[in-house]
Parts: C-alpha cells; structure tokens; sequence
C-alpha cells in the first residue's frame, strides 16, 4: 500500500497569498496518477486536480498541480477567500487507492 | 446534471449488516467505474472500494475484505455498499462517487452516515 504523506498539517494565510501543499509518496506513484481534492465543512469533496497536473472541470486557474515520482504539490497562486478548507492528495496507480491525511489551509 | 444520492445510513449495532444505495442520474451509468469512499467523524477519506462498468472487477481496502460487498445494476442505475460483521470503526459518512478515466473520483454524492453502536 502506498502511505501518502501531506505537509503542512495546517497552513495559515492571509487572502491574496501563494499556498504551496506537499504530498509525497513512500514508493513511486504509477504514471503520476495523483489527484488533489478540497473538501469544505458539511460538504462532499471536490476534484481539483487529476493525473498530477491536470485541471478537472471547473477548477479555476490559481489552482496548479506538478510533480511526479514520489513527490508532488498544490499550489494556489493567490489565495481567495473561497479557498479555505482542507485537500488531501490521492494515487490511483496502485491498489488500493489511498488519501493522504489533508492539509487545512486556514485563514491568518 | 450529475446527481448520486446514497440511501440506507443508519444507526446499526456491532455485528450487524447495512446495505448502502446510491442512484445515479444525468450520466450513463452503465460507461463508468463507481466508488463507494468513506469519512469518520473528524477524520480524512478512506476508499473503500470500487466497481468495473460490468461489475466483473472489484477492488477493496484490505480493512473490508471479507466483510463488504460492492454491486451495482445497470439496469436501475444503482450501486450498492452490503456491509456485514460492522464495527465501530466502521461508523462514517459513505460517499458514492463516480470515476474518471482514471480511477480518481470525479462526482460525489452528498454521503450517507452510518453509526455502529451499541
């Protein structure tokens, strides 16, 4: 089973900042199948990223993903009040699929 | 518009059974692998399993083998959680919840919560 990693637990920022959110893999991820979710309070999670660095639908463009191997990262460009939440990191390469713990990006 | 809506959450006690639904609208069913991902309270994600369009593959989390049985009908647009021998560390919101191409999860329904207590 691949064990996903995140960092920071909790990231604290102020709107209009750069977020940058870890996730890293203890062996390879096959083909680089990570995805990146944010989930709200009392809400069902939502796919932001797929295949690493691939945008779902409906996911603005601050939203960016990049890595591959074991090392992966989310970065929203500049913070916007709608994005405070928690995401958590995924693989789908090898079964069974597995979350990373979440990261809370909370507002300074 | 995309639409799960799971059914079937109670409060049930240890060692008992459940079985989740959740009907897909919107879609065609019939063309995509289904999840079922579960939540504690207060806790992260946890997949539990998931479905092949034809329902001949199957995958589980090793912590449900055994115990949990994912089945879906194409003819009703439905896919189901028969969850056997429950314990309390089963207690959760049950997310249904359709794949992409890749075996990420793409839609989401609202979740179903099921307890497991005495």
């Amino acid at each position: 089973e691949i064990v996903l990693t995140q960092s920071p637990g909790t990231l604290s920022l102020s709107p209009g900042e750069r977020a940058t959110l870890s996730c890293r893999a203890s062996q390879s991820v096959s083909s680089g199948y990570l995805a990146w979710y944010q989930q709200k309070p009392g809400q069902a999670p939502r796919l932001l990223m797929y295949d690493a660095s691939r945008w779902a639908t409906g996911t603005p463009d601050r939203f960016s993903g990049s890595g591959s191997g074991t090392d992966f990262t989310l970065t929203i460009s500049r913070v916007e009040p709608e994005d405070f939440a928690v995401y958590y990191c995924q693989q789908y390469g090898s079964s069974p699929i597995t979350f990373g713990q979440g990261t809370r990006l909370e507002m300074k | 518009e995309v639409q799960l809506v799971e059914s079937g959450g109670r409060l049930v006690q240890p060692g008992g059974s459940l079985r989740l639904s959740c009907t897909a609208s919107g879609f065609s069913f019939s063309n995509f692998w289904m999840s079922w991902v579960r939540q504690a309270p207060g806790k992260g994600l946890e997949w539990v399993a998931n479905i092949k369009q034809d329902g001949d593959k199957k995958f589980y989390v090793d912590s449900v083998k055994g115990r949990f049985t994912i089945s879906r009908d194409n003819a009703k647009n439905s896919l189901y959680l028969q969850m056997n021998s429950l314990g309390v560390e089963d207690t959760a919101v049950y997310y249904c919840a359709r794949d992409g191409y890749g075996g990420y999860q793409v839609y989401w329904g609202q979740g179903s919560l099921v307890t497991v207590s005495s």
